[in-house]
C-alpha cells in the first residue's frame, strides 16, 4: 500500500520561496501507470490542483497560479517537490501531496499546513 | 478553465435516509469526473472516479452516475461516518488544467 508524506518549514515569510517534499513509499515513484500531483486548501475552503508530474519528469501547472510553481522529481530518493517562488498571504494552506491516476487523485497524504506570515 | 458547480451547498439528512447530490461542469467533460470525501483534519479520499467506478474498499452504498456535464452521487442508508464534505473533480483537460467542485457538506439533521 502506497504511503505519501509531505514535509515543509510550516511557515514562510512573504516574498520568499517555499520548498515542500512529498516522500513516497510502498511504490516506486518510477511506475510509469501514475503522476505524482500537488494540491492545496486554504483553511475553510475548497481544495485546488496545483500541478503534477510524470515519472520522467514532464511536469503540468495550474495556469491560473502563474509562473512561481516547479514541481521535480527524485527518483533515486523516492521523493518529488514542490517550489513556490514570491508567496504571499494568499498561498497560506494545507497542502497535499498525492499519487496520481488518470486525472483523479487516488492517494493523499495527510498533508501539511504552510502560513505565510512575517 | 472548465467550471465545477455543486448543489446543494449543504445538506442535512438523517442517518438511514438515501440522499443524493450533484455537480455541474461548465462544459462536456465526458466520463471524467472524480468524487472525494473529506472528513474535518483529513485528506481527502477518492470515491469514485470515471463519474460511476467505486474506487478501491468504498462502500457498495456509495454510487455515481451522469455525463457530459450533469453528475449526481447517491448514498443509500446514511451511516455516521459518511457525514463530511464531497467534492467533485474534473480530469477531462489536457495538458492537465483539473478543477474542483466548491463542495457539498452533508450534515446530521
Amino acid at each position: 500500500q502506497v504511503h505519501l508524506q509531505e514535509s515543509g518549514p510550516g511557515l514562510v515569510r512573504p516574498s520568499e520561496t517555499l520548498s515542500l517534499t512529498c516522500n513516497v513509499s510502498g511504490d516506486s515513484i518510477n511506475n510509469f501507470q501514475y503522476f505524482w500531483a500537488w494540491l492545496r486548501q486554504p483553511p475553510g475552503k475548497g481544495l485546488e490542483w496545483i500541478g503534477s508530474i510524470s515519472s520522467s519528469g514532464s511536469a503540468y501547472y495550474n495556469p491560473s497560479l502563474g509562473g512561481r510553481l516547479t514541481i521535480s522529481v527524485a527518483s533515486s530518493k523516492q521523493h518529488f517537490s514542490l517550489r513556490v517562488d514570491s508567496v504571499t498571504a494568499a498561498d497560506t494552506a494545507v497542502y497535499y501531496c498525492a499519487r496520481q491516476g488518470a486525472g483523479n487523485m487516488k492517494d493523499w497524504g495527510q498533508g501539511t499546513l504552510i502560513t505565510v506570515s512575517s | 478553465e472548465i467550471v465545477m458547480t455543486q448543489s446543494p451547498a449543504t445538506l442535512s439528512v438523517s442517518p438511514g435516509e438515501r440522499v443524493t447530490f450533484s455537480c455541474r461542469a461548465s462544459e462536456r467533460i465526458g466520463d471524467n469526473l472524480a468524487w472525494y470525501q473529506q472528513k474535518p483534519g483529513q485528506a481527502p479520499r477518492l470515491l469514485i472516479y470515471g463519474a460511476t467506478t467505486r474506487a478501491t474498499g468504498i462502500p457498495a452504498r456509495f454510487s455515481g452516475s451522469g455525463t457530459g456535464t450533469e453528475f449526481t452521487v447517491t448514498i443509500t442508508s446514511l451511516q455516521s461516518a459518511d457525514f463530511a464534505v464531497y467534492y467533485c473533480q474534473q480530469y477531462k483537460t489536457w495538458p492537465p488544467a483539473y478543477t474542483f467542485g466548491q463542495g457539498t457538506k452533508l450534515e446530521i439533521k
